[in-house]
């Protein structure tokens, strides 16, 4: 059973708009939410990170919002670029039981078009 | 670049062979964690070593096996293999690792696995 789904596999956006990228995850347990991103060939890259304790988290062109009475979090790209095409992991991690292992659900793949 | 190394890039074995992925850690981090990475499938934990020690095991085979030495580089042995073994395999470190310890985990390049 998987404990983090990334529903959207794929997502095109025009390169200048907003690109949201959902995570639903079912273990209430998750207390530390992180998105990373993957280009071919490469290892993923940690791009940002939230604890249970926010609900927001800002770097940059990227937003993490977390709303923990859905399970669900959202990274939001604004404004996206040709370069941030590629796929992104959300992942979880109960730190506060396990050992800090990662749960990561299957990717979305983004494609930023100019 | 990470500072995670991974060696080596490519692996092209048979089946039933045996072989070793090697991961060295960025430097000053005492936590290794090894993903398995399936065609179609998200980043799948197998295990995770804090300074030495076995710390988390996930979905890992009992034919895969694990180590960190005393440098903190880590080993991910794979043996008998099958088919179905054929994958990218990565290797992640931290600072830290623990309860309610904030867990960023810096990934290396990965080494492709293909059994024939």
């Amino acid at each position: 059973d998987q404990q983090v789904k990334q529903n959207s596999p794929s997502l095109s956006v025009q390169e200048g708009r907003i690109s949201i990228l959902n995570c639903d995850y079912t273990n209430s347990m998750f207390d530390y939410f992180l998105w990373y991103k993957k280009y071919p060939a490469e290892g993923p890259t940690f791009l940002i990170s939230i604890s249970s304790i926010k609900d927001k988290n800002e770097d940059g062109r990227f937003t993490v919002f977390l709303n923990k009475s859905a399970k669900h979090l959202s990274l939001h790209i604004v404004p996206s670029q040709p370069g941030d095409s590629a796929v992104y992991f959300c992942a979880a991690s109960a730190t506060g039981g396990s050992q800090g292992n990662l749960i990561f659900g299957k990717g979305t793949k983004l494609s930023v078009k100019p | 670049d990470s500072g995670v190394t991974q060696t080596p890039k490519h692996l092209i074995t048979a089946t039933g062979q045996r072989v070793t992925l090697r991961c060295s850690p960025r430097s000053g981090d005492l936590s290794v964690y090894w993903y398995q990475q399936s065609l179609d499938q998200g980043l799948q934990f197998l295990i995770q070593y804090y300074n030495g020690e076995e710390r988390a095991k996930g979905n890992i085979l009992e034919r895969f096996s694990a180590q960190q030495f005393p440098d903190l580089h880590s080993e991910l042995n794979l043996s008998s293999l099958e088919l179905g073994d054929s994958a990218l395999y990565f290797c992640a470190s931290s600072v830290v690792a623990g309860a309610f310890s904030y867990n960023e985990q810096f990934f290396g390049p990965g080494t492709r696995l293909t059994v024939l």
